[in-house]
């Protein structure tokens, strides 16, 4: 099993700033396989990227994703004080399908 | 427009069984490439998957949670229905299903508001 390992655990900016999320693989991922998801307080997860590079569906181009092998990256340009929430990542794989990491608290 | 509803019990007393029902419209389940999956998230904590049910039936499930999960499908009803067998307190958690699509196949792209499950005597 793949374990994901996020940091920091929580980054506090002030609007206008660019946040960097890290998210590490225990063992190196194919860049298809690799996710985020937004989760605001009291809501469910929403789901910003996928196959490392790729925006879902609504999601502001302020969002992008990079990364290769064992180490991945969420920016966030210019955040918004709607952009409070907790970040994950997850991982796909044969089994268990889905792997998320512990989660990133970024606070504006 | 897709949209997904959970429901079942709030609250469940140890070692009970717990089914969880999964409503969903806007796709369909008998359409090549779709799932819908069961993932759960303890107060606080961090997501964990349990399962996912595929158009053709395939399964899957959390190694460490197999032997107390089934997961079925009636899609001419568009459910899914999640059953945990041998409820713990540790299982007190707020349970979503999700959609997996054809286009975004190794992430889940439409999640529904969650069914908070409170496991107590």
């Amino acid at each position: 099993e793949t374990v994901l390992t996020q940091s920091p655990a929580t980054l506090s900016l002030s609007a206008g700033e660019r946040a960097t999320l890290s998210c590490r693989a225990s063992q190196s991922v194919r860049s298809g396989y690799l996710a985020w998801y937004q989760q605001r307080p009291g809501q469910a997860p929403r789901l910003l990227m996928y196959a490392t590079f790729s925006r879902a569906t609504g999601i502001p181009d302020r969002f992008s994703g990079s990364g290769t092998g064992t180490d991945f990256t969420l920016t966030i340009n210019r955040v918004e004080p709607e952009d409070s929430a907790m970040y994950y990542c997850q991982h796909y794989a044969k089994s268990p399908l889905l792997t998320f990491g512990g989660g990133t608290r970024v606070e504006i | 427009q897709i949209t997904l509803r959970e429901s079942g019990p709030p609250l469940v007393k140890p070692t009970q069984t717990l089914t969880l029902t999964c409503t969903f419209s806007g796709f369909s389940l008998s359409t090549t490439g779709v799932g819908v999956g069961w993932i759960r998230q303890p107060p606080g904590q961090a997501l964990e998957w349990l399962a996912l049910i595929y158009w053709d039936d395939d399964k899957r499930y959390s190694p460490s949670l197999k032997n107390r999960l089934t997961i079925t499908k009636d899609t001419s009803r568009n459910q899914v229905v999640l059953t945990m067998t041998n409820m713990d307190p540790v299982d007190t958690a707020t349970y979503y299903c999700a959609h997996r699509s054809p286009i975004v196949d190794t992430a889940m792209a439409d999640w529904g508001q969650g069914a908070l499950v409170t496991v107590s005597s």
